[in-house]
């Protein structure tokens, strides 16, 4: 039974390109979250979404960044015009569909962001 | 403010002795703390969760405890090995959201020498 998967690994953008950042959840699993982690700072959650539904977004910085999770495929974080301030690690976590407390979130390996 | 706080200092110890490690928090009411180990350039794995009406919960050579009074976690790691060095991360959750929306604190380091 395969992790959460994660991919690129690695992404270098130049400032002013998109990043595409991909995220396919456990198999079962209907819930996927979006962290980013800059250096020597905690993990801090982006967004929660659902598949075709966005739940909770109050993470996610107001501009340039979106999330999708379409009903077939990966979840997608989409960083436009990148800048230098956005180069971190960005995790994606899911967990199954029925949720209750002591239900835990499984993290997929990470995808580092370098903005040249 | 709200805050989740791990000591930043990374923790030596020796091979075979107890690693503690602490997390504080305030100005939430989890509902429940979790605790993730970090490898380098890896993502968090779940070790442990620990209910607000529990006081310590144990898995194997693991054991956490919470105080809901002291607003603190602490996390025992027992007879410690080289192969425990990581970083270990504390997450709470209030439990209000209708979702796992977890905080997370920065992490505490643990390097355990042979």
């Amino acid at each position: 039974n395969a992790g959460v998967m994660q991919n690129p690994r690695h992404l270098v953008r130049r400032r002013g390109q998109e990043a595409r950042l991909r995220c396919s959840p456990m198999k079962g699993h209907s819930h996927v979250y979006w962290y980013r982690q800059l250096p020597e700072e905690g993990l801090k959650f982006m967004v929660y979404l659902q598949k075709e539904n966005i739940i909770d977004e109050s993470g996610m910085p107001k501009e340039r960044f979106s999330a999708e999770f379409p009903k077939e495929g990966p979840s997608i974080l989409r960083i436009q015009q990148v800048v230098r301030g956005d180069s971190a690690a960005y995790f994606c976590a899911s967990s199954p569909p029925v949720q209750g407390a002591g239900d835990t979130q499984y993290f997929g390996p990470g995808t580092r962001l370098t903005v040249l | 403010s709200q805050k989740i706080e791990q000591n930043s200092e990374a923790l030596n110890i020796q091979e075979g002795k107890t690693a503690t490690l602490t997390c504080n928090y305030t100005n939430y009411s989890p509902a429940y703390l979790q605790w993730y180990r970090q490898d380098p350039g890896r993502g968090p794995v779940f070790l442990l969760l620990i209910r607000e009406n529990e006081k310590e919960k144990r898995k194997e050579r693991l054991k956490v405890t919470f105080d809901t009074t002291l607003k603190q976690s602490l996390f025992h790691i027992t007879a410690s090995q080289p192969a425990d060095s990581a970083t270990y991360l504390c997450a709470l959750d209030t439990g209000n959201t209708g979702f796992q929306k977890l905080v997370f604190g920065t992490g505490t380091r643990l390097l355990v020498s042979p």
